[in-house]
This record gives C-alpha cells, sequence and structure tokens, in this order.
C-alpha cells in the first residue's frame, strides 16, 4: 500500500528565501508524481507533474525533481512570495489512477 | 483548460439530515470521477470512483449505503450523505480528467466543506 509522507508539516520563511519542500512515497512503482496547492477552504491547483521516466519539472520559480529509486521528491520555490503562502500537497499515481496524497507542508512566507 | 465545478462549496446542517454535493465537468465529458474526503490536518483520502452509468467504487471503510454516488451522465456525478452525523464533518473534493489525455491530469473541484451539527 502506497504512503506518502511530507516534510517538514509546516514551514515560514521571510519573503524572498529559497526553500525546499520534500516528499516521501513508500512504493517506487509510481505513474507519476505531482504537486498541487491548496489555498485555505478550497480546492487543489496543479503546480507540477512529472512523469516516472522524468527526473524534474520546471514552470516559473518551481522547480520538482522525482528520484524513483529513493522514493523521494523534492519542490523547489525560488524567491518566495508572500502569495506563495498555502499548503502544497504531493500526490503519488498509480497505475489504477488512483491518488494517494501526503499531508502537506503549509508554508507561509512573511513580508 | 478543462474546468470542474463542486456545488455547494460550504453547507450546515443537523445531525440526521441528508446532504447532496454535485460535481461537474464544465467543458468536457468525464466518464470516471473520484471523490475524496480530507479531514482537518490529514491528507485528502479517496472515497469512491464514480463510473457513469454503473455502480461506484468504493475505498475500504467507506461505507456505500451512507455515501451514495450517483454519475447519471457523462458530466455530472453527485455524493449523498445520508443521515450526516457531525462525524462526517470534512472537506469532500471531486475530480475528473477529460478524455482523450493521459489519465495522468486530474482537474479537481474547488470542494465543500461540511459541517454537521
Amino acid at each position: 500500500k502506497q504512503e506518502v509522507t511530507q516534510i517538514p508539516a509546516a514551514l515560514s520563511v521571510p519573503e524572498g528565501e529559497n526553500l525546499v519542500l520534500n516528499c516521501s512515497f513508500t512504493d517506487s512503482a509510481i505513474y507519476n508524481l505531482q504537486w498541487f496547492r491548496q489555498d485555505p477552504g478550497k480546492g487543489l491547483t496543479s503546480l507540477l507533474l512529472i512523469q516516472s521516466s522524468q527526473r524534474e519539472q520546471t514552470s516559473g520559480r518551481l522547480n520538482a525533481s522525482l528520484d524513483k529509486s529513493s522514493g523521494r521528491s523534492t519542490l523547489y520555490i525560488a524567491a518566495s512570495q508572500p502569495g506563495d503562502s498555502a499548503t502544497y500537497l504531493c500526490a503519488a499515481q498509480g497505475g489504477s489512477e488512483k491518488l494517494v496524497f501526503g499531508k502537506g507542508t503549509k508554508l507561509t512566507v512573511n513580508p | 483548460g478543462a474546468v470542474v465545478s463542486q456545488h455547494p462549496s460550504r453547507v450546515i446542517c443537523k445531525s440526521g439530515t441528508s446532504v447532496k454535493i454535485e460535481c461537474r465537468s464544465l467543458d468536457f465529458q468525464a466518464t470516471t470521477m473520484f471523490w475524496y474526503r480530507q479531514f482537518p490536518k490529514q491528507s485528502l483520502m479517496l472515497m469512491a470512483t464514480s463510473n457513469e452509468g454503473s455502480k461506484a467504487t468504493y475505498e475500504q471503510g467507506v461505507e456505500k449505503d451512507k455515501f451514495l454516488i450517483n454519475h447519471a451522465s457523462l458530466t455530472l456525478s453527485t455524493l449523498t450523505v445520508t443521515s450526516a452525523h457531525p462525524e462526517d464533518s470534512s472537506f469532500y473534493i471531486c475530480s475528473a480528467y477529460p478524455p482523450g489525455v493521459r489519465r495522468e491530469k486530474l482537474f479537481f473541484g474547488s470542494g465543500t466543506q461540511l459541517s454537521v451539527l
């Protein structure tokens, strides 16, 4: 059974700082690894999707990497801004299309 | 991009009543939709997979008689929480993917916060 863990559970940084969010998964037989953003009481916004055959994906100030063999993924946020404050979720998708989510990392970027 | 609409966004009800949540794919047809539930400070957990024209598939531990799912058309799936109790208070969210696209890109509704008094 796939289990996804995110560390840290919460992170508070000053504006402008570069930061890394970590995600680990127990079953390396994944179809892809996705990162989402969740704002309080709202739905999910897809940020990045890394196929199992890929090593990383980039979108603007965001960069996500994937190491299947070690069961790890990282989300790198460059030059953080207060608007980046949200909960970031990673999710592993297996062959059944089901997404298994981590509990998330709550990020606060202080102006 | 594809849009998934979910209503209502928030509902407060008395214990024992039933609550219906709608999930619509606005610009694509979805033969499959997924329903998730999230308790405070917990991860999103898949409850069931909704299949158009057939019975939903429920995850282990989810009561199918309590959480009724109807996927009557290619653009609408509904989740009805029957005889809701305070322990059913949670954030419910649906997702779907457009046909013809590799089943990797799920689009999510905005979620429904259910509070049962």
